[in-house]
């Protein structure tokens, strides 16, 4: 089945307390992409790669780190996460950035 | 200084309305505009847009681009209970069509 995974699903942390949100595509997609969703702010973009080894800044990239050394993976690193990073992530992939992305489940994040 | 504007913000009508729902953008070498519904869960893909004037439909759910004026709407006839969601747009744009920016989306209540 064709589908984009996110683990952990749910998380709660401390602030400070390095962390890592992975994902993984199934669909050989090259564009890959991170996105936070707050209340009233819509999807916000936080880095996206088009390829293995090639990333860039969204809109909000503060707080964050990639990577993509593999084409079907595309973690997401927080490595001292605030309260401000509270939020519901979601990864997508999709063959091209022009294309439909294929959203991942999400992740529900707290930051204590 | 928004890129994607979408209006309503929030909507409530009753099972049979006709919702039209707004959206608004503001960037340079447009791509695309896409349309996602969002229900307690990742967005789902409802429509691409790339040419002005062309009419994509899906069952009750119709859409159309205007790019002189620089918006979308999508329609919703005959609305049910299960097409209460979020409804998300979302512009590609730049040189390269590397960047994809959400508006705040349009939460529609159907009420029986």
């Amino acid at each position: 089945e064709a589908q984009v995974t996110q683990n952990p699903r749910y998380l709660i942390t401390v602030t400070g307390k390095k962390l890592t949100v992975t994902c993984s595509q199934n669909m050989n997609h090259e564009y890959m992409s991170w996105y936070r969703q707050d209340p009233g702010l819509g999807l916000r973009q936080i880095y996206y790669s088009m390829n293995v080894e090639v990333t860039d800044k969204g809109d909000v990239p503060e707080g964050y780190k990639v990577s993509r050394k593999e084409k079907r993976n595309f973690p997401l690193i927080l490595e001292s996460p605030s309260p401000n990073q509270t939020s519901l992530y979601f990864c997508a992939s999709s063959f091209s950035r022009v294309e439909t992305q294929y959203f991942g489940p999400g992740t529900r994040l707290l930051v204590l | 200084e928004d890129k994607v504007v979408q209006s309503p913000l929030s909507l409530v009508v009753h099972e049979g309305d006709t919702v039209t729902l707004n959206c608004s953008y503001e960037v340079t070498n447009f791509r695309s505009l896409l349309w996602y519904k969002q229900e307690k869960k990742a967005p789902t893909f409802l429509f691409m847009l790339t040419s002005s004037g062309i009419e994509k439909k899906s069952g009750r759910l119709s859409s159309i681009l205007d790019k002189k004026e620089l918006f979308s709407i999508l329609n919703i006839t005959a609305t049910q209970t299960g097409d209460s969601a979020i409804y998300l747009c979302a512009v590609v744009w730049g040189n390269y069509g590397q960047n994809f920016v959400f508006g705040p989306g349009t939460r529609l209540s159907v009420l029986p």
